[in-house]
């Protein structure tokens, strides 16, 4: 049971280049939610999954895209990477319903050069 | 004003200390207040959750909810050095809805 996975851990982005990053849960859970955190700003929410087939706008969306591939996948895009996008990044996720139970990945360390 | 408010320290104790983390809040419709702890280099794990108003206790964490103040706080008691953490807090409006969190709390204690 490996909860809420994330790849690749680590990253190094020229600036234009793209990259997708990953996340996969095995607690069937049906809410999932790609944040972004820096050093002084806290957790900042780019997308989030309700449901299934639903994705919905966060606080900072811009430059980011996302698919919610089926119930388990949920991936992160950045079509042009720039170097405000340098930041640690976590999925989390929760059963719908139970935002008070939200579970984090391990994160993914991205540099934007 | 932001949404969530909290001191990011560092706070620094030593062993067997008294801690108390707080975070203020502006938005009354909150309902829902979680503390969240975050070792270097790791992902978030939720540690303790109330609903509206009240205390929790769980062994050596307490968690206390003034609605009124609009003001949350976590007490961690004969804290130890494996405590040493980011605790960040985080609060949400509906069981389904998003979470705001706080910018988090570094805490070092020491032996």
């Amino acid at each position: 049971n490996a909860g809420v996975t994330q790849t690749p851990k680590f990253q190094v982005l020229k600036t234009g280049q793209s990259m997708t990053l990953q996340c996969a849960q095995d607690m069937n859970h049906n809410s999932m939610y790609w944040y972004r955190q820096d050093p002084g700003m806290g957790l900042r929410l780019i997308y989030y999954s309700a449901s299934e087939g639903t994705t919905d706008k966060g606080e900072v969306p811009n430059g980011y895209n996302v698919s919610r591939l089926n119930k388990r996948e949920f991936s992160l895009r950045l079509e042009s990477a720039a170097p405000s996008q340098t930041s640690v990044y976590f999925c989390a996720t929760h059963t719908y319903g139970r935002v008070n139970e939200q579970y984090f990945g391990p994160g993914t360390r991205l540099t934007v050069t | 004003q932001k949404e969530v408010e909290q001191d990011p320290g560092p706070l620094s104790v030593p062993e067997g200390a008294i801690v108390s983390l707080n975070c203020t809040y502006s938005n009354s419709a909150f309902q829902y207040f979680m503390w969240y702890r975050q070792y270097s280099r790791k992902g978030p794990e939720l540690l303790m959750y109330t609903y509206s108003s009240g205390n929790k206790e769980d062994g050596r964490f307490t968690a206390q909810v003034d609605k009124s103040s609009k003001y949350i706080s976590l007490f961690i008691r004969d804290s130890q050095p494996s405590d040493s953490a980011t605790y960040l807090c985080a609060m949400s409006r509906r069981s389904q809805g998003n979470l705001i969190f706080g910018k988090g709390t570094k805490l070092s204690v020491k032996p």
